[in-house]
Parts: structure tokens; C-alpha cells; sequence
């Protein structure tokens, strides 16, 4: 069994630029969620997909946004980066939205 | 904002116990309480969960209290591996996990 895979896993990027970022969820899980993770704290809760649909969304704007395909892969956009964004992104998939998050190892973002 | 409330750091020697104490004072019937540990910037790993009852698995066990306000994560053979944040989180069932700051838990050799 495959577990949650990210891609890339590290980035650099300059201000104003936008950024994708992929996740591939575990086998049989159909949920996916986005966290970022600045340097030094706990991860914050960005937005969740479920079967396709967001499925719920943390204090963030409207410049992170999200999708997830019919094989509830998932990727993570982020439009016009500003330096606060360089942080670890991390997934997590579960079998379902009210199911145990198993997370991927993360991509490191860099904005310069 | 978090709900719950975890040491910032703690020791352990090697090969004895580690337990690490989480407040949730203000935890409702339906919560659940997780606990995943981080090693140095590498995603969360999952480390146990439970409602009511006492859970054990072959990482850890979760000792919760009656009145459901507090919980103990137990790592009975603590090794240098296990050198990491721990995170403490109360959810309820299709909520959003809210992490804390989390306990840095060094073992030492």
C-alpha cells in the first residue's frame, strides 16, 4: 500500500509568482486536506477536499485555492506569493472527512 | 485557536517511559482526542486516538481521564527515534484538526 506521496519537494519561487503543488492520496482514501507550516509552529488548516468537493476552508485568501480529481489526487495553487508564504505545505488523505489524516512528507516552499 | 494545552518541552532517558500530559478542559461529549508526533520537518506521523476508553497500539497508549478533561500519551520504551514534536488535538468527528504548538519531546541517550 502506497501512502501519501507530495510533489515537489522543495520549490523556490519569487514574490508575484504562483506555485502548484501535488499530493497523491493513499490507496482507498477519498479525502484530501492542505495545511501550511511555518517555521516553528503547528500546521495550519488551509482547505479540505472530499470526493471532489471543498469540503471546508481555514482562515485563508481566496489566493489559495484548491482541486481535487476524480482519483482524489489533489494540488494546491497559490496565486501572487508573498514572502510569508515560504512555509512546509503538507497533505493528508483519509477515507473519509471524518476519518483518521495520514500526512505526506510535505514540500518546502521557498519565497524570495 | 487550539483546545488544548500541552508542556513546551520535555526530556526522557532512554529505554524508560515517556508520558506526555495534554489539557482539554473544555472537550465536549463528541471530541475525539489525537495525538501525532512530527520528527524534524517531516509530515505528521499518527500516533494514536480515542473517546472514552483507554487505547493502546503498537506505538503508544492513550490514557484518558473519566471526566474526559486531560489525557496521557505513554511511549512505554522510549528511544532516540522517538525524538520529536508531539501533538496533542481534540476534533470532533468531521471537523478540521486545529494543532497546537505541541510538546518537544527529547529523548535522551
Amino acid at each position: 500500500e502506497t501512502g501519501v506521496t507530495q510533489s515537489p519537494t522543495h520549490l523556490i519561487k519569487t514574490r508575484g509568482q504562483q506555485v502548484t503543488l501535488r499530493c497523491s492520496s493513499q490507496s482507498g482514501h477519498n479525502t484530501v486536506s492542505w495545511y501550511q507550516q511555518a517555521l516553528g509552529q503547528g500546521p495550519q488548516f488551509i482547505f479540505q477536499y472530499y470526493r471532489e468537493e471543498e469540503n471546508g476552508r481555514g482562515n485563508f485568501p481566496p489566493r489559495f485555492s484548491g482541486l481535487q480529481f476524480p482519483n482524489y489526487s489533489s494540488e494546491l495553487n497559490v496565486n501572487a506569493l508573498e514572502l510569508d508564504d515560504s512555509a512546509l505545505y503538507l497533505c493528508a488523505s483519509s477515507a473519509g472527512y471524518q476519518e483518521t489524516q495520514y500526512f505526506g512528507p510535505g514540500t518546502r516552499l521557498l519565497v524570495l | 485557536d487550539a483546545k488544548t494545552t500541552q508542556p513546551t518541552s520535555m526530556d526522557c532517558a532512554e529505554g524508560r517511559a515517556a508520558n506526555l500530559p495534554c489539557n482539554h478542559s473544555t472537550i465536549s461529549g463528541n471530541e475525539y482526542v489525537y495525538w501525532y508526533r512530527q520528527i524534524h520537518s517531516q509530515g505528521p506521523q499518527y500516533i494514536i486516538h480515542g473517546l472514552k476508553n483507554n487505547e493502546t497500539n503498537e506505538m503508544a497508549s492513550l490514557i484518558i481521564t473519566e471526566d474526559r478533561k486531560s489525557s496521557t500519551l505513554i511511549l512505554p520504551h522510549a528511544t532516540l527515534r522517538d525524538t520529536a514534536v508531539y501533538y496533542c488535538i481534540v476534533v470532533d468527528y468531521g471537523q478540521n484538526f486545529v494543532f497546537g504548538p505541541g510538546t518537544r519531546l527529547s529523548v535522551l541517550p
